[in-house]
């Protein structure tokens, strides 16, 4: 059973740029016709999608934070990477990555980044 | 952006009793190869989401047949047969025929 786990700073400052990692285990991130995804939730609100890499390494972004974001894989780590610039406080939010064909099928526990001084 | 809609906000429900939330979408969620890309997932306390449905009616892995998903083009059902303690938290459905996916705003069910 694939899991996946994310990890990186949980305080980021105003301006700088958020990077985050997603590892995963139990089966390979270059492997089966999946996309695998990065999804935000601020606290107590919904959810957002920000964007997607294929197994071939296309990606698709959400038009509203696409001049900012960058989604990457390492296939010899075996990780998926978000960056995230410039960032503002409306960018505190639990980082969520997932795997899917057409969905968010597996998910990570998520990791709790919060934008402050 | 397509918007998904959920109907009602929040539920409360006694155990066993069941369950229904709707979904709706701004535009068809019927693609041209005959899918139909609307997901349900449900969100317990402290936890990602999890799937339970996938395209309309579709359980997921593992996922109890008191669940079952039902609808098409834009209008979309959630039920639940008999609500289990174990089924609160926030409940919603997701749209990936377009990007960028969205979801709708959830919702949260209780146990009387």
């Amino acid at each position: 059973q694939v899991q996946l786990q994310e990890s990186g700073p949980g305080l980021v400052k105003p301006s700088q740029t958020l990077s985050l990692t997603c590892t995963v285990s139990g089966g390979s991130i270059s492997s089966g016709n999946y996309y695998w995804s990065w999804i935000r939730q601020p606290a107590g609100k919904g959810l957002e999608w920000i964007g997607r890499i294929y197994t071939s390494g296309s990606t698709d972004y959400n038009p509203s934070l696409k001049s900012r974001v960058t989604i990457s894989v390492d296939t010899s780590k075996n990780q998926l990477s978000l960056n995230l610039s410039s960032v503002t406080a409306a960018d505190t939010a639990v980082y969520y990555c997932a795997r899917g064909i057409a969905t968010a099928a597996r998910w990570g526990q998520g990791t709790l980044v919060t934008v402050s001084s | 952006d397509i918007v998904m809609t959920q109907t009602p906000l929040s539920l409360s429900v006694t155990p066993g009793q069941p369950a229904s939330i709707s979904c709706k979408s701004s535009q068809s969620l019927l693609h041209s190869d005959a899918k139909t890309y609307l997901y349900w997932y449900l969100q317990k306390p402290g936890q990602p989401p999890q799937l339970l449905i996938y395209e309309v009616s579709n359980r997921f892995s593992g996922v109890p047949d008191r669940f079952s998903g039902s609808g098409s083009g834009t209008d979309f059902t959630l039920k639940i047969s008999r609500v289990e303690a174990e089924d609160v938290g926030v409940y919603y459905c997701m749209q990936s025929i377009q990007f960028p996916w969205t979801f709708g705003q959830g919702t949260k069910v209780e146990i009387k």
